[in-house]
Order: structure tokens, then C-alpha cells, then sequence
């Protein structure tokens, strides 16, 4: 049982267009969300998180939505740019898993000039 | 500081070969996992280590091993390697008390 599905599996943005990404988890007791970015060839960076106490957290373009109730959370990207081209995937851990991560299966987003 | 390093890059195996992936950290972490990335599914847990000396499996750890006899490094081994085990690894690493996890360069292997 996948215990994160993220959608879409791929996104084409304009630039200065917001990119939208979602994610749904399962269990209930994880307590942290992470949103991660990977260029090619590179590995994943961590690009923001949120705890499941706040609704929502903003880190300059990036933006996390969070609903506990519906146990969804979604990455927005302002202003879209080229350079955010890249692969990303959304993240849930914590609670009673032993600090173990489990991953989306990966947003490409693809930026255009 | 380096933060998280893997070796090798790259490597070709022949089915039934062996081989051991290096992690190393410099970042005095606790905590140390094996990923594999595969196309459309993500990262997904093969190992991960709590601390110096304990192991534990992740969500698909069969065919690997793993160990950590130094806090700073953790091993993942393929002892009889099959075309199934073509993948990119990442090793990661976080912190005793947050989530912040660092991913290494990733290592990519191919078995033929």
C-alpha cells in the first residue's frame, strides 16, 4: 500500500504561472512533511516542510497548503521560472515510523520561457 | 564539510557479481538511509541506520545488506546482483531531533 500518492505525474507551466503539485498520505501519525527538489543527475534537496500543527508555511515563491482533516498537503510555486524546472517529490515521516521517510512517486515540472 | 558522499558514481555489474556502495557523512548525523529511485516510483527505503552499530529494513530491503560499523559511514552491499537491482541509490543522512534529511550524489548502477 502506497502510503504517499502525489499527482501530477508531470506538470507544464508559463512562466510567471503558479505550479501546483499534490500529495495525500495515509497514516495519520506522521508528523512531518517535506517537499524535496531534484535536477537531473543531482539528488534530492530539501526545498521546505511543514508540521501537521500549521495550515500552511511560505518560504519565499514556495508554499505549502496543508489539511489534516482531508490528510492532504500540496506544494505551490509562485511566479514560476525556468530554473524551478525540476523533479519533485513530496515526503511524510515521523510519528510511529521510526523516523523512516516515505516518498511520492515524483512531480517533473517543466517551466516554460 | 562535505556533507553526505557516495562511491562510486557510477558502476556496471554482471548478474551474480557483488559489490559494496560507500556512504560517507561529516555531518555527525545519527541517522543514515539507503534509497533506490526508479522511474515513476519515487524513492523508495531499502535500509536506514538509527546509529553506530544497529541496522533496520525499509520497505524493500530483499537482496541487500547493510552495515554501519562507524557513525560517519554506512554500506550498503548487493552479494549476488541481479538485472532488478539497476537503479540510482542515494544515501541520506539527518540529525538526531529534526527530519532535515541530506542526500548524497546518488550512485548509479547497472546490471547486465
Amino acid at each position: 500500500q502506497q502510503q504517499v500518492k502525489q499527482s501530477p505525474q508531470s506538470l507544464i507551466v508559463q512562466k510567471g504561472g503558479i505550479s501546483i503539485i499534490n500529495c495525500a498520505y495515509e497514516n495519520t501519525a506522521f508528523d512531518y512533511f517535506p517537499w524535496y527538489q531534484q535536477f537531473p543527475g543531482k539528488g534530492p534537496a530539501l526545498l521546505i516542510a511543514i508540521r501537521p500543527d500549521v495550515s500552511e508555511k511560505k518560504e519565499g515563491r514556495f508554499t505549502i497548503s496543508f489539511n489534516k482533516s482531508a490528510k492532504q498537503f500540496s506544494l505551490h510555486i509562485m511566479d514560476s521560472q525556468p530554473g524551478d524546472s525540476a523533479t519533485y517529490f513530496c515526503a511524510a515521516a515521523g510519528g510511529g515510523t521510526g523516523n523512516q521517510f516515505y516518498f511520492g512517486t515524483g512531480t517533473s515540472l517543466t517551466v516554460i520561457p | 564539510n562535505a556533507g553526505v558522499t557516495q562511491t562510486p558514481k557510477f558502476r556496471v555489474l554482471k548478474t551474480g557479481q557483488s559489490m559494496t556502495l560507500l556512504c560517507a557523512q561529516d555531518m555527525n548525523h545519527e541517522y543514515m538511509y539507503w534509497y533506490r529511485q526508479d522511474p515513476g516510483m519515487g524513492l523508495r527505503l531499502i535500509h536506514y541506520s538509527v546509529g553506530e552499530g544497529t541496522t533496520a529494513k525499509g520497505e524493500v530491503p530483499d537482496g541487500y545488506n547493510v552495515s554501519r560499523l562507524k557513525k560517519q559511514n554506512f554500506l550498503l552491499g548487493l552479494e549476488s546482483a541481479a538485472p532488478s537491482q539497476t537503479s540510482v541509490y542515494f544515501c541520506a543522512s539527518t540529525r538526531t531531533g529534526t527530519y532535515e534529511q541530506y542526500f548524497g550524489p546518488g550512485t548509479r548502477l547497472t546490471v547486465t
